[in-house]
């Protein structure tokens, strides 16, 4: 069964500074697709940044970016130059199949970064 | 741009009580979803719907049930609310195609049964 894994429950970092948070997956199938979702404290759903799981380069999104690591099964996002704004729930999600079948989406538990000036 | 409606922010109910937790998309959207989002649990598929009249169950379909009459209307049901449904419920949809243009989420509805 597909599994996805978010093992930072919170997280800090100093304004300007790089931070990585954790994202593992577990799949059989070899066509998925990654999602990584914001979500500040207003509750809305913000769609950052998507990895397919054929793409043969990082994904990146202006400050975010994926490390993706096929082999590890592993899907970190990289937010650059952190600014007060990125303080939120960050998800990590997946699809499993190709895109255009059931495109179920299952989330991980969630890692709450905050931070700080 | 694509545009989820959940027709309550904040619902409080009796223990007992039928609930109904609507969801509207205006952008003729094949794929709806439901969530309920925990603390320490994350976003828990429900529901999902991939055309008008069917329904697959979900990870935690247990004392939910759905219906889409409607193509843009997805509407979660609770057929007797409980405690332990107090949760924050998020709807999303998606286009037939999927791909990397990510879901659109609805602003959630936060229910409380009492």
């Amino acid at each position: 069964a597909q599994k996805i894994t978010q093992t930072q429950p919170g997280m800090f970092v100093q304004e300007k500074e790089a931070v990585t948070l954790d994202c593992t997956y577990d799949t059989s199938d070899p066509s998925y697709g990654l999602f990584w979702y914001k979500q500040p404290s207003s509750g809305e759903m913000i769609f950052l940044i998507y990895q397919g799981s054929y793409d043969q380069q990082n994904a990146t999104e202006g400050r975010y970016s994926l490390n993706f690591q096929k082999a590890r099964k592993s899907a970190n996002l990289v937010i650059s130059a952190s600014q007060l704004g990125d303080s939120a729930m960050y998800f990590c999600a997946m699809r499993e199949g190709r895109s255009g079948a059931t495109n179920k989406l299952i989330f991980g538990t969630g890692t709450l970064l905050a931070v700080q000036p | 741009d694509v545009k989820v409606t959940q027709s309550s922010r904040y619902l409080v109910k009796r223990t007992g009580e039928k609930v109904f937790l609507e969801c509207v998309q205006d952008m003729d959207h094949e794929n709806m979803f439901w969530y309920r989002q925990d603390p320490g649990l994350g976003l828990r598929l429900i529901y999902f719907s991939y055309d008008v009249k069917m329904k697959e169950k979900g990870d935690i379909p247990e004392g939910y049930s759905v219906s889409r009459e409607k193509k843009e209307r997805f509407s979660l049901i609770l057929e007797s609310a409980s405690t332990n449904q107090t949760s924050m419920y998020l709807c999303a949809s998606i286009d037939g195609t999927g791909g990397a243009s990510g879901y659109t989420f609805g602003s959630g509805t936060r229910l409380t049964v009492v």
